[in-house]
């Protein structure tokens, strides 16, 4: 089945920074690839997900990148702020079918 | 906007009784699934629901777990005969219609499931 590794497991960086986190999976099948913010004690919340069809999408502030050949995708959050700081999660799946979640990166965001 | 709901929010146990976990998911979606996290892990596949059936589910759902639709609206998760590993919040989620726009996934705000 679906593997998904995610690095850095932490990541502290300066407001205005930019900060990327990478992921890498195991099924050449799976094809869409979202990113989930997770704020202490609450729900995981979708900020941006891509399809295999698309090499790059840009949210604002946010980007995510997909290299297929490689199998790996990764999160570009640019100009950091204080609010950035969360876990974030990557996640793999061949559509319509379950999200394997990646083990997530804990970022802070310093003032 | 529309939200995946669940109640309770907090659950403590005592090990080997029965608990339900109810979910009320966005009410035009069609695929269910319940994911844990135990505190500090990452998010993890439990069960998918379709059409009245499971569509997959992982190794962790052993015997011990079932899923329900039993309305138009809720969808529950129970446990049999809780273990201490079982203590976790679980995380109800849903999505629309395969397509497009289909697999995007939405989360409830979970129950923290404590077993002592």
């Amino acid at each position: 089945g679906e593997n998904v590794e995610q690095h850095p497991s932490t990541l502290s960086v300066q407001e205005g920074d930019s900060a990327v986190i990478k992921c890498t999976y195991s099924d050449s099948a799976s094809n869409y690839f979202p990113w989930y913010k997770q704020e202490l004690g609450k729900r995981p919340q979708l900020i941006i997900d891509i399809r295999s069809n698309v090499g790059e999408k840009k949210d604002q502030r946010i980007a995510v990148t997909l290299n297929k050949t490689a199998k790996h995708f990764s999160l570009h959050i640019t100009e950091t702020q204080p609010e950035d700081s969360a876990v974030y999660f990557c996640a793999a799946s061949i559509e319509g079918d379950k999200l394997i979640f990646g083990t997530g990166t804990r970022l802070q965001v310093f003032p | 906007e529309p939200e995946v709901t669940q109640t309770p929010s907090h659950q403590v146990t005592q090990m080997g009784q029965e608990v339900i976990l109810r979910c009320v998911p966005i009410s035009n979606h069609l695929y269910f699934y319940w994911y844990r996290q135990i505190l500090g892990q990452k998010v993890e596949f439990l069960v998918s629901f379709y059409n009245n059936e499971i569509s997959e589910k992982s190794e962790i759902f052993d015997d011990q777990f079932s899923v329900e639709r039993p309305d138009g609206s809720n969808f529950t998760l129970k446990i049999r005969s809780t273990k201490l590993e079982d203590s976790a919040m679980y995380f109800c989620a849903s999505s629309g219609l395969q397509g497009a726009q289909g697999e995007k996934l939405f989360f409830g705000s979970g129950t923290q499931l404590s077993v002592l």
